[in-house]
């Protein structure tokens, strides 16, 4: 089945210690995305892959950068974890970003940052 | 200032009857209408989208668009406590270049199927 997939679903860093979250899709789309999620919170939009292209929201702080090596992966990298960094970190797909139909967005299972 | 928002609930509704969903969003230039399940340390599932003025039905649910009133709406009949989850309202909104900037979200509903 087609998918989007994270590595690690759990992960466990200390303050200041660098961190990377994988995310990989088999639908072969276009666009990927990273969401964080906080506890009882809205999914918020860091940044987004538009195939090598690079679009940063305005306030995703500098201590997040992602990587995208091929269409099929894509790395949130956190440089230095702060204890407010900790939470669901989200990857999302599709096929394009605006057209009607193809945007539709899917998630994968997520991946839940704890900071000590 | 992109804004959707959505009454936080609990929304609790009996096995069996419709629960309704709303939503409002702020910038009228928004083309594309989310709706996403997520239950409890899960991530959010797609469950409908909607991009033209009206109903679109699918099974169980019924989203509706009103770009007017710049209100959505998911109807869920026949509710089953399976349906019990968050329910979040997304928003796409495409930028000048023809793309968009992701999905905005609503802090979503918490609605509650009673047995």
């Amino acid at each position: 089945d087609a998918m989007v997939i994270q590595n690690p679903r759990y992960q466990v860093t200390q303050f200041g210690k660098p961190v990377t979250l994988s995310c990989s899709q088999t639908l072969n789309h276009n666009v990927m995305y990273w969401y964080q999620q906080k506890s009882s919170q809205a999914p918020k939009l860091l940044f987004h892959y538009y195939d090598k292209d690079f679009n940063n929201e305005a306030d995703t702080p500098d201590n997040f950068q992602s990587r995208r090596p091929n269409t099929s992966f894509c790395f949130l990298d956190i440089r230095s974890p702060g204890l407010g960094d900790a939470a669901m970190y989200l990857c999302a797909t599709s096929r394009d970003p605006g057209l009607a139909g193809d945007n539709e967005q899917f998630f994968g299972p997520g991946t839940r940052l704890t900071v000590l | 200032q992109k804004e959707v928002e959505q009454n936080s609930g609990p929304l609790s509704v009996p096995e069996g009857a419709i629960a309704s969903l709303n939503c409002t969003y702020s910038d009228r230039g928004s083309q594309s209408f989310f709706w996403y399940r997520q239950y409890s340390g899960k991530s959010p599932e797609l469950i409908m989208s909607i991009y033209s003025n009206g109903d679109k039905e699918d099974g169980r649910f019924t989203a509706q668009l009103n770009k007017a009133s710049q209100y959505v709406s998911l109807l869920i009949r026949d509710s089953q406590p399976s349906d019990s989850a968050t329910y979040l309202c997304a928003v796409n909104i495409p930028d000048s270049g023809g793309g968009a900037d992701g999905l905005t979200f609503g802090k979503g509903t918490h609605l509650i199927i009673q047995p």
